[in-house]
């Protein structure tokens, strides 16, 4: 059972343009919301994250809007370069003891020059 | 700092072959991971130790998966005997913040293919 389920399975956009990636969940006790990005052949690692009390975070090109009461939260690339081509995993994890993360199925992004 | 360090990359073997595949965590962290990544099931969590004591193993897919984690610096993931559908690329992830883990550092994976 996907406790976070996350859209599109894959996504092709042009140099320049904002790819756009959607997750939902239903455990309202997740309070913590990673991106993971992976790169061929590499394991994935840490891209940017949010806690439920903040409604959009930036780092660089990167941004998340997280809607708490939609349960919704994305993944957007500004001003995408072919660099960016890879798959993107979101996350949540749990209140419990040892805050367990749950994966969405990932999407993979292909940015074309 | 040299990373989350897995071995082998890649690894080929027969139906019923016993396959131990290996991890070194960051030094210094306290928090380790097993993953299995699929096409069909995305990344699993397998197992989970803190402080070398496993705390999580309710994603180990049966009783002929096992692993341990005889000190801070390394961890061993054993399939016996394996079989076709173990095929996956298997990741050890560490990370130092204790029982919050909001940063997993990956390693670059195990591919096993089993014939």
């Amino acid at each position: 059972q996907q406790q976070v389920k996350q859209s599109p399975q894959s996504l092709i956009v042009q140099k320049g343009g904002i790819p756009i990636i959607n997750c939902a969940y239903e455990n309202t006790a997740f309070d913590y919301f990673p991106w993971y990005q992976q790169f061929p052949g590499k394991g994935p690692a840490l891209l940017i994250a949010i806690r439920p009390d903040v409604s959009e975070k930036k780092e660089g090109r990167f941004t998340i809007s997280f809607n708490k009461s939609a349960k919704q939260f994305s993944l957007h690339i500004m001003d995408s370069q072919p660099g960016d081509s890879a798959t993107y995993f979101c996350a949540a994890r749990t209140t419990d003891s040892w805050g367990k993360l749950q994966f969405g199925a990932g999407t993979q992004v292909v940015v074309t020059p | 700092d040299a990373g989350v360090i897995q071995s082998p990359r890649h690894e080929v073997t027969e139906m019923g072959q016993e396959v131990t595949l290996r991890c070194k965590p960051i030094s210094g962290h306290n928090s380790l991971f097993w993953y299995r990544q699929t096409m069909m099931r995305g990344l699993e969590l397998l197992i989970y130790f803190n402080n070398n004591v496993p705390i999580d193993d309710s994603g180990m897919p049966e009783d002929r998966f096992s692993a341990k984690m005889p000190n801070a610096s390394f961890s061993t993931l054993k399939i016996q005997p394996s079989e076709p559908r173990d095929s996956a690329v298997y990741f050890c992830a560490s990370s130092p913040w204790g029982v919050t883990n909001e940063k997993l550092f990956f390693g670059s994976g195990t591919q096993l293919s089993v014939l």
